[in-house]
């Protein structure tokens, strides 16, 4: 069974970076052909697709966040990575990692960060 | 990007009622099309792939259709459990794009 939890800081202040990590199990982040996403949804139901690390390690960013997003891996953990640099009151979403075959297929349960001084 | 435009923005439906949902993309998405349910509290589902493909698990009273820029869902028979937000998401060309969402209640 094929399982992402997102595990995250819940406060960020503004123009800090924002980390948060998903961790795999029941799957190996290496297994071909599978991209690994980060997708945050805002207030309002807006949904953003953020980038994806594949199983080769890959990356791709929308360019919209090109500048400030950073998406890492560690193969040894399953686990792969966000960062999200100078934050501002805009970035408050709720952070989803998902698994990407052709579509969207599994997700985590989704991580609440919000963006305040 | 891809633009998808979805509606209604809300909808409310009677138990056994037919209910359809419309989505349109900015440009030929060449049926590159999912819908999604995602209810409160709860992480999004895959519902629908390559606009007509159902997912393994997902009820058989849904339905996509659709080519082109037009696509749509269908419940053929609203059930409780289908209550929840709708999305679909082109996956086309990256940046994948979803619409704005469609909230399904109970009428």
């Amino acid at each position: 069974q094929v399982n992402l939890q997102e595990s995250g800081p819940g406060i960020v202040k503004p123009s800090q970076p924002l980390s948060v990590t998903c961790s795999v199990t029941g799957y190996s982040i290496t297994t071909s052909y599978y991209y690994w996403n980060w997708i945050r949804k805002f207030s309002g139901n807006k949904l953003e697709w953020m980038g994806y690390i594949s199983y080769d390690s890959s990356i791709y960013y929308n360019p919209s966040l090109k500048s400030r997003i950073s998406i890492t891996r560690d193969t040894s953990k399953n686990q792969f990575f966000l960062q999200l640099n100078t934050v501002t009151t805009e970035d408050t979403a709720v952070y989803y990692c998902a698994r990407q075959g052709a579509y969207f297929d599994y997700w985590g349960q989704g991580v609440m960060v919000t963006v305040s001084s | 990007d891809i633009q998808m435009t979805q509606s209604p923005a809300s909808l409310s439906a009677s138990l056994g009622e037919t209910v359809t949902i419309q989505c349109q993309a900015s440009e030929d998405i060449y049926s590159g099309l999912a819908w999604y349910q995602q209810k409160p509290g709860k992480s999004p589902q895959l519902l629908i792939y390559g606009a007509s493909s159902l997912q393994d698990g997902v009820p058989s009273r849904f339905s996509g259709s659709g080519s082109g820029t037009q696509y749509s869902l269908k419940i053929s028979s609203m059930q409780t459990e289908d209550e929840g937000v709708y999305f679909c998401q082109q996956g086309l060309k990256y940046p994948f794009t979803f619409g704005s969402g469609t909230k399904l209640e109970i009428k």
